[in-house]
């Protein structure tokens, strides 16, 4: 069971703003660690969408952005476009995994 | 360019062994973290462990602990997860990825997956 708590599913229609949450515990996103944020497209790997809480990689559209407080975090995505369909992960690091991390357990994206 | 080249899909019976290969190329391996993650046929990512090539320090997740091995050839700037006995239940994508900055960093880069069904 994930330490790291997604809604299942999203939805928007296209122009519209849509939020993602990432509700973690004391022992990672509560303790002060980074949480970053991947899109995976059908059929595809992940690629890194939002690192250390609200940074984008190069080429990643300044429509996507994040933001941590407390023991969450949330992915936003402003001016949904229908290639945003996807999954999209929260990840951190975890005190209690022997020094690893962990992920969320996903949220599918649907644009209507 | 930086790549992360995974070894080909595999085909294996129950109790099988196995070793998956994932080749880096365009940066130095032993200064990174290495990554693996596994994704169940229509589930959610898992890591799986990370190694630190530079000293093979090597930390698993309790999931998987005692369950693969994961390993480097700084040599070949290679990393490899190996099974000694799979399960149907191993049957997978398996996932490598370069870890930026620490053991806290995101996995900036990705290799392109492995497949991996265990069927008798």
């Amino acid at each position: 069971q994930s330490r790291l708590t997604q809604p299942p599913s999203v939805s928007g229609a296209p122009g519209q703003r849509v939020t993602i949450s990432c509700t973690g515990t004391s022992s990672n996103i509560g303790a002060g660690y980074d949480v970053h944020w991947y899109q995976q497209l059908p059929g595809a790997a992940p690629k890194l969408l939002i690192y250390d809480n609200n940074n984008r990689p190069s080429g990643v559209p300044d429509r996507f952005s994040g933001s941590k407080s407390g023991t969450s975090a949330s992915l936003a995505i402003t001016g949904l476009q229908v290639e945003d369909e996807a999954n999209y992960y929260c990840h951190s690091f975890d005190t209690s995994l022997r020094g690893s991390g962990i992920f969320g357990g996903g949220t599918k994206l649907t644009v209507l | 360019e930086l790549q992360l080249v995974q070894s080909g899909a595999e085909l294996k019976k129950p109790g099988e062994s196995l070793k998956i290969s994932c080749k880096v190329s365009g940066y130095t391996l032993p200064h990174y973290w290495i990554a693996w993650v596994r994704q169940m046929p229509g589930k959610g990512l898992e890591l799986m462990g990370i190694i630190y090539p530079g000293d093979s320090d090597t930390r698993y997740s309790p999931s998987f602990e005692g369950q693969v091995t994961i390993s480097v050839d700084k040599s070949i700037s290679t990393a490899y997860v190996q099974w000694s006995s799979l399960k149907a239940s191993d049957s997978a994508i398996y996932y490598c990825g370069r870890m930026y900055g620490s053991a806290k960093g995101g996995i900036d880069y990705w290799g392109q997956g492995t497949l991996v069904s265990v069927s008798a």
